[in-house]
């Protein structure tokens, strides 16, 4: 069983770009969590998807940033225009509908803004 | 709402020794889920060891346990006969029951000299 995949590992994007970050869950998973974690600080939530329905989007920035979760595909987080404060290290984590405790997180992607 | 803190910035511990990684958390809830998770330099975020707030005997994982205080909303980590290969930043985790939204504590830096 696979784990989770994220794609790109890293990513690099100008000011004013947008950055598409990818998420395939663990084989069963219907539930999808982003985290980003900023240079020397913990990890922050951001999302909770599951498919085709936003559950909490609480930790989301009002502006610039979406997610979803197709009922068919991986999960997108979508940066519109991006500014330097938005580079930082970008983790999904999914976990089984029936045990949502159990969280198996991504190798997590890498975004630099330049 | 929920907050995690971990007050050790960093901790070193000479291999073969112990050492234990403090944790408190506020929460107003009577059951939830703590967590630790260890992040190695290649960034993945590793589960160590999982405890349930009803449950109280304290979680063990080989050569990692906790010391789970439930009145004093205190969660440390002992980490026994310490490897080159336990190096990594430790975070300390929350989580609601019925809900896997993850709350961090900031981390904690581990060094094992040998």
């Amino acid at each position: 069983n696979a784990g989770v995949m994220q794609n790109p590992r890293h990513l690099v994007r100008r000011r004013g770009q947008e950055a598409r970050l990818r998420c395939s869950p663990m084989k069963g998973h219907s539930h999808v969590y982003w985290y980003r974690q900023l240079p020397e600080e913990g990890l922050k939530f951001m999302v909770y998807l599951q498919k085709e329905n936003i559950i909490d989007e609480s930790g989301m920035p009002k502006e610039r940033f979406s997610a979803e979760f197709p009922k068919e595909g991986p999960s997108i987080l979508r940066i519109q225009q991006v500014v330097r404060g938005d580079s930082a290290a970008y983790f999904c984590a999914s976990s089984p509908p029936t045990s949502y405790n159990e969280q198996f997180f991504g190798p997590g992607t890498r975004l630099t803004v330049l | 709402a929920q907050t995690v803190t971990q007050s050790q910035p960093e901790m070193s511990v000479q291999e073969a020794e112990t050492v234990t990684l403090s944790c408190t958390y506020d929460t107003s809830e009577s059951d939830y889920y703590l967590f630790w998770y260890k992040q190695p330099p290649s960034r993945q975020m590793i589960l160590v060891i999982r405890q349930e707030a009803y449950k109280q005997q304290n979680a063990t994982e080989n050569r990692f346990s906790v010391n789970f205080q439930k009145a004093a909303k205190s969660f440390s980590l002992k980490i026994s006969d310490s490897q080159l290969g336990d190096a990594a930043m430790y975070f300390c985790a929350y989580s609601q029951t019925s809900y896997g939204k993850l709350t961090f504590g900031q981390g904690t830096i581990l060094t094992v000299h040998p």
